[in-house]
């Protein structure tokens, strides 16, 4: 059973360069979710894939953060001109929608092991 | 907007005491869905359990145990005879039919320490 996969695992790099995360999803799952997690907190939110669809971002996602996922399998996630705020814990989570019945389109998120990054 | 309250930021037991980890949280929605995960060192969250706003019947897993309240607007969730293995930070979270994206929103947390 493969689970979901981000890559890569630790990312360190020096302020105002990019990055670009990956993550892999379940294979049968259609929604996908990028979050951030800061030392000491819950994650955090950023935004949401249907598909190939982005539908909702997190006004925590500035105008320096892309995500896209292009065909609807795997996504990326790239940070533009770096800042030392942007040093955390990028988790990626994948879950299946389904139509129909109470307990429908809301099935559990299962994460990958995160891509932690550290801006010198 | 959500909210979920994890009062207890860390708590330490010896091995064997039951643990009860406190989540309280804040919808304005009437069809929710509430979550425990679990974190270990390894860093990778876990998915435990998923309780819906309309089903208040406690569920036992083993030694896992989780008690939801509308009336509190609680979902606590209780270890039995803790284990060392059990060490970890465990995050309560919430998320809303409404807006159909169902994201999760995420307490910030009670780490877990079971000493031998």
């Amino acid at each position: 059973d493969t689970g979901v996969s981000q890559d890569p695992r630790h990312k360190i790099t020096k302020r105002g360069q990019n990055v670009t995360f990956r993550c892999d999803p379940i294979s049968e799952h259609n929604r996908l979710y990028w979050y951030r997690q800061t030392l000491g907190q819950g994650p955090e939110f950023l935004t949401y894939f249907q598909n190939e669809a982005q539908l909702e971002k997190s006004r925590l996602l500035s105008d320096r953060f892309s995500a896209e996922r292009p065909k609807g399998s795997f996504s990326t996630l790239e940070i533009q001109r770096t800042e030392q705020g942007d040093s955390a814990m990028y988790l990626c989570a994948s879950s299946q929608s389904i139509t129909g019945g109470l307990n429908s389109s809301n099935q559990p998120q299962h994460f990958g092991d995160g891509t932690r990054l550290s801006i010198l | 907007a959500q909210k979920v309250t994890q009062a207890q930021t860390e708590i330490s037991v010896v091995e064997k005491e039951d643990v009860t980890l406190d989540c309280v949280y804040e919808t304005r929605d009437t069809t929710y869905y509430l979550f425990w995960y679990k974190q270990p060192p390894s860093g990778e969250l876990v998915f435990l359990i998923r309780r819906n706003s309309f089903d208040e019947q406690n569920e036992i897993s083993g030694r896992y145990s989780w008690n939801f309240q509308k009336s509190t607007s609680s979902f606590n969730f209780t270890i039995t005879a803790s284990q060392v293995v059990d060490s970890a930070v465990y995050f309560c979270a919430l998320s809303e039919r409404g807006g159909s994206n169902y994201k999760l929103t995420f307490g910030k947390g009670t780490l877990l320490t079971v000493n031998p």
